[in-house]
């Protein structure tokens, strides 16, 4: 199957810095990339929605200027965490799928990204 | 509103039994609905997609079924192993297949 990666896996930061995540598809152009983000024992709630070339889609109540997505190009997209404060610590996972190849089909994961402020 | 759930937070079943997980949905109209399987630590891995028109799909020991009517998915695994331990999500499409939504997941747990 498709492969992403998504480094770092984890990461330790002081409140205040920013940290950036990054999100690469290996074997397919990945026209979109699902940025999510998961506390402890819940769900994955989606942050936005990033296709290649655009800006990216943010949803409700995710600040787009503290959470800076970037999808240069059909396999690479970015998220800086702005100024992080301890609240942002979370798993930050982002996914992929070809969108041309199959539009309805599976997402392909990353094994996710764990961020802890301090 | 909008929601998507999933029956139970934690299912522990017995070795070789049959595991049915349930994910119900309201205010949704997806156009297909998928399964994945997370272990602790890990991104989701993909199982089984089913199709709005598709009523049950097999993949070795899972089936999934897809009632529109009741907006309702149920997960089976049979002769399930210690292995299949894992929390299951299942997704499904919104607005349009632009955006995949998660169920809040169960965690399964299968004692030898």
């Amino acid at each position: 199957g498709a492969v992403v990666s998504q480094h770092p896996s984890r990461v330790i930061c002081k409140s205040g810095t920013s940290v950036k995540i990054e999100c690469r598809s290996l074997d397919f152009q990945a026209t979109t990339m699902f940025w999510y983000r998961q506390f402890p024992k819940q769900s994955l709630m989606l942050m936005a929605t990033s296709n290649e070339g655009s800006k990216a889609t943010y949803e409700q109540g995710v600040e787009k200027d503290k959470f800076l997505i970037n999808h240069a190009s059909l396999t690479l997209s970015t998220l800086t965490v702005t100024s992080a404060h301890p609240e942002d610590s979370s798993f930050y996972i982002c996914s992929a799928r070809d969108h041309r190849r199959d539009p309805t089909g599976e997402l392909f994961f990353g094994e996710g990204s764990r961020l802890t402020v301090l | 509103s909008q929601k998507i759930e999933q029956n139970s937070e934690a299912l522990n079943i017995q070795e070789g039994k049959t595991a049915t997980l349930t994910c119900n949905y309201t205010n949704y109209s997806p156009a297909y609905l998928q399964w994945y399987r997370q272990d602790p630590g890990r991104g989701p891995v993909f199982l089984l997609l089913i199709r709005e028109n598709e009523k049950e799909k097999r993949k070795e020991r899972l089936k999934v079924t897809f009632d529109t009517t009741l907006k309702q998915s149920l997960f089976h695994i049979t002769a399930s192993q210690p292995a299949d331990s894992a929390t299951y999500l299942c997704a499904l499409d919104h607005s349009s297949a632009s955006k995949i939504i998660f169920g809040s997941g169960t965690r399964l747990s299968i004692r030898p």
